[in-house]
């Protein structure tokens, strides 16, 4: 079955470092690739998004290139901020019998420190 | 706007008991979602409804689980007999149509004592 495999945390950071965080996946089909971000206290949000091979997804900072010969997002930034402090969740999404369905891998989360 | 609202936020129950939680997605949107955030399995999918359709059940993890969603608006995910392996935050989410961005709710925090 379809499925995400990301990078185990904790990830601790100073502020101002590089971040990677890696994420693989397994589908059958063509999926699309997300980066979903859950801030302390608040709902998931979409973070960036990427539909086809090669694709790089980018918002406030973050970035990700959809690798098909890798089946690889990683999510990169190059100065991160005590603001950025939050679960990262990579996800997948096929079409099918389910179009709008989210596999998600298991979370990472980030604290940068000042 | 308004966003997607969930309750309870928190919900303490016993072994046994049968619970409900309820979700109410952005006006409009005609997809909606739920799914269930745990320790030890991570996020993971539950149900899928959209439109009239017949929903996508193939998530939910027995059949103590079931779903509804009222006018297309409005669902309601029961859970009967709980166990505390139940425990877990439940996320609703709700897109304007499939292959929409997913807008997630706060999620309800259940407790299984």
């Amino acid at each position: 079955g379809d499925s995400v495999t990301q990078m185990e945390g904790p990830v601790t950071l100073s502020e101002e470092a590089f971040l990677t965080i890696n994420c693989t996946y397994t589908a059958t089909g063509y999926p699309s690739l997300f980066w979903y971000v859950q801030y302390p206290g608040e709902g998931l949000q979409l973070l960036l998004k990427a539909t086809k091979a090669d694709d790089k997804g980018s918002n406030k900072g973050f970035e990700a290139t959809y690798r098909k010969e890798t089946t690889s997002f990683h999510l990169e930034k190059g100065s991160v901020q005590v603001s950025d402090s939050a679960v990262y969740f990579c996800a997948l999404r096929v079409g099918g019998t389910s179009y709008g369905k989210l596999t998600f891998g298991q979370g990472t989360i980030l604290t940068v420190h000042p | 706007g308004a966003g997607v609202s969930q309750s309870p936020s928190n919900k303490v129950t016993e072994k046994g008991k049968d619970v409900e939680l309820r979700c109410d997605p952005i006006s409009g949107h005609t997809a909606l979602y739920w799914y269930r955030q745990s320790l030890g399995q991570g996020l993971e999918f539950l149900i899928y409804f959209q439109g009239n359709s017949a929903p996508d059940k193939s998530g939910l993890p027995s059949d103590r689980f079931s779903a509804e969603r009222t006018g297309g608006s409005v669902s309601t995910l029961t859970i009967q007999r709980t166990q505390q392996e139940d425990s877990a935050v439940y996320l609703c989410a709700s897109s304007l149509a499939d292959y929409n961005e997913q807008f997630f709710g706060p999620g309800t925090r259940l407790t299984v004592l």
